[in-house]
């Protein structure tokens, strides 16, 4: 079956811009999780959406959003761009709530750069 | 707090040799472990994971690691590595509870090169 796809796969933005990254689970997966990998700080969460509801949250700024679809697709947003936001932005998903209900399984990312 | 620590950011090797990654953590409470590898301009995959049980868990290309409490480390080990090892490994744990199991805390990686 078809993997997590994540699109677009690279991107380059102005800063003060906004963007929107989409994330599609694996088929029949409900729980979509975001991260945000930058050299300097690692991987780091960002939230995780299940039933088109946010169930956990990082300690990211409120620029930094995103929703879930009835189809279980999910979107993030970031809003006015700063330069510190170029990274690679990954999407987990996985079938429920909790790693209990199944490994979480990560898509190629999307290359956000702020230039 | 959760918070995972890799010892080493580089380990260059040679082809055929042994390696271990090390990992510890930090937490009050028990917790889930994980090992992930990324190769260039990939996602992450799963590599093993401990959850209960046993605490040597192995994977399909020869990986291993060893869950020791006392220590709160999560080494991971391979006999003999190959050219096709060469990746950047990354060790997370997660809470086994219901409203924080979908959140995986990652350590900063370790870049294992392989060299002929």
């Amino acid at each position: 079956k078809a993997g997590v796809t994540q699109t677009p796969r690279y991107l380059i933005k102005t800063r003060g811009q906004q963007v929107t990254l989409s994330c599609s689970p694996i088929s029949g997966h409900r729980s979509v999780s975001w991260y945000q990998q930058t050299p300097g700080q690692g991987l780091q969460f960002l939230f995780e959406y299940f039933s088109e509801t946010q169930r956990n949250k990082g300690n990211f700024p409120g620029r930094f959003s995103g929703r879930q679809f009835s189809n279980s697709r999910s979107e993030m947003n970031v809003s006015t761009l700063e330069l510190g936001d170029s990274a690679l932005y990954l999407c987990a998903s996985s079938l429920g709530r909790g790693l209990l209900r199944g490994e979480a399984f990560f898509g190629q990312g999307t290359r956000l750069t702020v230039v | 707090a959760q918070s995972v620590t890799q010892l080493d950011s580089q380990v260059p090797v040679f082809e055929e040799a042994p390696v271990e990654l090390r990992c510890n953590y930090s937490s009050s409470v028990s917790v889930y472990l994980f090992w992930y590898v990324q190769y260039p301009n990939q996602g992450l995959q799963l590599l093993l994971k401990y959850l209960s049980g046993s605490t040597l868990v192995e994977s399909i290309n020869g990986f291993e690691a060893e869950f020791n409490k006392s220590q709160t480390s999560f080494h991971l080990r391979k006999p003999s590595v190959h050219i096709s090892d060469t990746a950047e490994y990354f060790c997370a744990v997660s809470l086994p509870i219901y409203n924080q199991g979908g959140k995986l805390i990652f350590g900063q990686g370790t870049e294992l090169s392989v060299k002929p």
